[in-house]
């Protein structure tokens, strides 16, 4: 069984409008993270965690919230999407370095 | 900062030859490398991971040695199979644990 679920797995937004990306995984990890990934600039980190509660900035965090409500689920939120957002986001949790992904959401701004 | 170099993009090769992707890195203090693989279409996986100088770790056939004296962790494999088609990653834990920065990738292609 999947042990990181993002949710929704495709979705498709409007420039402008607000968009939540969910994360929940069953590893008991402190730390989770959103990573996005775009062709020939591989995986960016954006947000991370070391628990509940906590989200620190990562490299490319500009446009995007995150919330650490409980050890399961982080969430990332973009207030005011834009076109330029459209990628494919990764969520993980880990265990110092060792990331355990999930499947993927595909988000489109149009 | 800390960062991670992969510098080919794109490697092709015919099934069976050996492949070495490489990777270096830069940080200011004790390194922890990863490789992870993805295939098309799925999320990306751990294949292995090394703090140790010098010592050569494997997994699944591929293997890598991290070296401090040149920041280098590089991935290989003496005989690559149509399988290994993917996209591989390196990357470096940050020095607090928490932060995991990702080079580029390295698009495997392998030919019959």
């Amino acid at each position: 069984e999947a042990a990181v679920t993002q949710s929704p797995r495709n979705k498709v937004a409007v420039t402008g409008g607000k968009v939540t990306l969910s994360c929940n995984q069953t590893n008991n990890h402190n730390n989770m993270y959103w990573y996005r990934q775009d062709t020939g600039h591989g995986l960016r980190l954006i947000h991370y965690s070391y628990g509940a509660g906590s989200t620190e900035k990562g490299d490319i965090p500009d446009g995007y919230k995150a919330s650490r409500p409980s050890q399961e689920n982080f969430s990332l939120i973009l207030e005011l999407a834009t076109p330029s957002q459209t990628s494919v986001y990764f969520c993980a949790s880990g265990d110092r370095g060792t990331l355990y992904f999930g499947a993927g959401t595909r988000l489109s701004v149009l | 900062g800390d960062s991670v170099t992969q510098t080919e993009g794109l490697v092709t090769l015919t099934k069976g030859l050996p492949v070495m992707l490489n990777c270096t890195y830069q940080t200011t203090y004790s390194p922890f490398l990863f490789w992870y693989v993805q295939h098309l279409n799925e999320a990306p996986k751990l294949l292995l991971k090394s703090s140790t100088d010098n010592k050569r770790t494997e997994h699944q056939g591929f293997y890598a040695t991290l070296h401090k004296s040149s920041s280098s962790f590089h991935l290989q494999k003496s005989s690559v199979q149509l399988s290994d088609s993917a996209l591989y990653f390196c990357a470096l834990r940050d020095t607090n644990a928490y932060k995991v920065i990702f080079g580029k990738g390295t698009h495997l292609h392998v030919l019959p």
